[in-house]
Formats: C-alpha cells, structure tokens, sequence
C-alpha cells in the first residue's frame, strides 16, 4: 500500500514564527492535499497542491499564511506562517490515487505557545 | 456543497458486540467513499475504500456498504475489540478525479473491556 512520510510528528513553536512541514510520497503523483484538524473537529482541506504550478486554496486559507512548494511527484512542503495559538492544530497531507483513494501522513501537531 | 454526516457522534459498547456506523451525503454524485480510523492525535488510516460502482467491501471484522442513490454508507464492525476504540471517519470524494475528500465529523468509539 501507499506511504507517506511526514515530519515533524509534532512540534512546540513560539508565537510569531514559522513551521514548515515535509511530506515526501513513495511514488509520483500528481495531486497532493494539505488540511488542518482543529481540536475536536474533522478534517478542513487547506489547498490542493499540484506540481509545477501554485497551489489552490480553499476559502479561508491564503498563500503568505499557508505557502505551499510542490518541486517534483513526491515531495510537498506545507509552512504555517507567523504562528499564533489558534493555529495549534493537528496537519496532515494526503494524494490521491484515484481508484486506490486516498492515502494520508502520519500528521504534525503543532502546539504555539 | 456536499455536506457529509456522522450519527452517532459518540458510542460507548461492551467488547464482543456487533455495531453500525451511519454516514449520510447529501450530492450522490460522488466519485468513491471512503472510511477512516484515527487515533488520538494520530494520522488517518485507510479503512475501506467503495468505489461508486460497488454496493460493499469487507476486510475482515469491517463491512461497509454504500447506497450511492439515497446517499448513505454504513460500517458494520463484528466482535468489537478494546482495540477498535478510535474516531472513525467517512469521506467522499466528488465526481471527477483529483478533487479532495470531504469528510464528516467522525464518530468517536470506544469498546470496554
């Protein structure tokens, strides 16, 4: 089956700077997601990641909080711009393989503080 | 917008019993459906994947079943362990490939010893 390796699992960040989170997939694929989990809440996609063009964002999210790089099929890099405590949250990138679905990373928790 | 719901939001049973998981969408056209564990502070992992052709999929205690035109899904877990205990999410993905999931709320199990 699919795997993605994402990292940092977790991470205590101050208010004010920066975290970029690394997605790296086991073959090449040509659509990746990013969404953020919310205590207690599901899943809120943040944009769609394709390679070779900029990421398209969902209604709420913005590039210069949530840039996004796509370099190549397997790799994806989410930053969560100058933190603050309301973005502590569980985030986790996926792709798609169409009839295969979905497969997920293990997720980063961000704690800001 | 499809809208993707999760009844119960909470259920709490003795090992050893059998249980049901309802889900509900409101567009039918969907693409596949998809059911999700995820423990605490975890990634998602895939469960089982229905594709909008298919009526159900089984692998081993998990049976889910998908009626495309009403727009319900429901996963049937036999023999419930202790180690069940997870939230448990339904995910559909739109008509056309590449589009990201939606997901419900997720239905939140725990199985006593």
């Amino acid at each position: 089956s699919a795997v993605i390796s994402q990292k940092p699992s977790r991470d205590i960040c101050q208010r004010g700077t920066s975290l970029t989170i690394q997605c790296q997939v086991d073959s090449q694929v040509t659509m990746m997601f990013w969404y953020r989990q919310q205590p207690g809440q599901s899943l809120t996609l943040i944009a769609t990641a394709n390679q070779g063009s900029e990421a398209t964002y969902e209604s709420g999210f913005v590039i210069d909080k949530f840039p996004i790089s796509r370099p190549n099929l397997t790799f994806s890099t989410l930053t969560v711009s100058n933190m603050s405590p309301e973005d502590s949250s569980i985030y986790l990138c996926s792709d798609n393989r169409g009839t295969y679905g979905y497969t997920f990373g293990s997720g980063t928790r961000l704690t800001v503080v | 917008k499809q809208e993707v719901t999760q009844i119960p939001a909470a259920l709490s049973v003795p090992e050893g019993e059998n249980l049901v998981l309802n889900c509900s969408f409101t567009d039918s056209a969907i693409y596949n459906l998809q059911w999700f564990r995820q423990d605490p502070g975890k990634g998602l992992t895939s469960l089982l994947l229905i594709q909008s052709s298919q009526r159900e999929q089984t692998s081993g205690r998990l049976n889910a079943s998908l009626d495309k035109s009403s727009g319900r899904s429901t996963l049937y877990i036999a023999a419930s362990q202790p180690g069940d205990s997870a939230t448990y999410l339904c995910a559909v993905t739109p008509s056309g490939r590449g589009y990201a999931l939606n997901f419900g709320k997720g239905t939140s199990l725990l199985v006593t010893p």
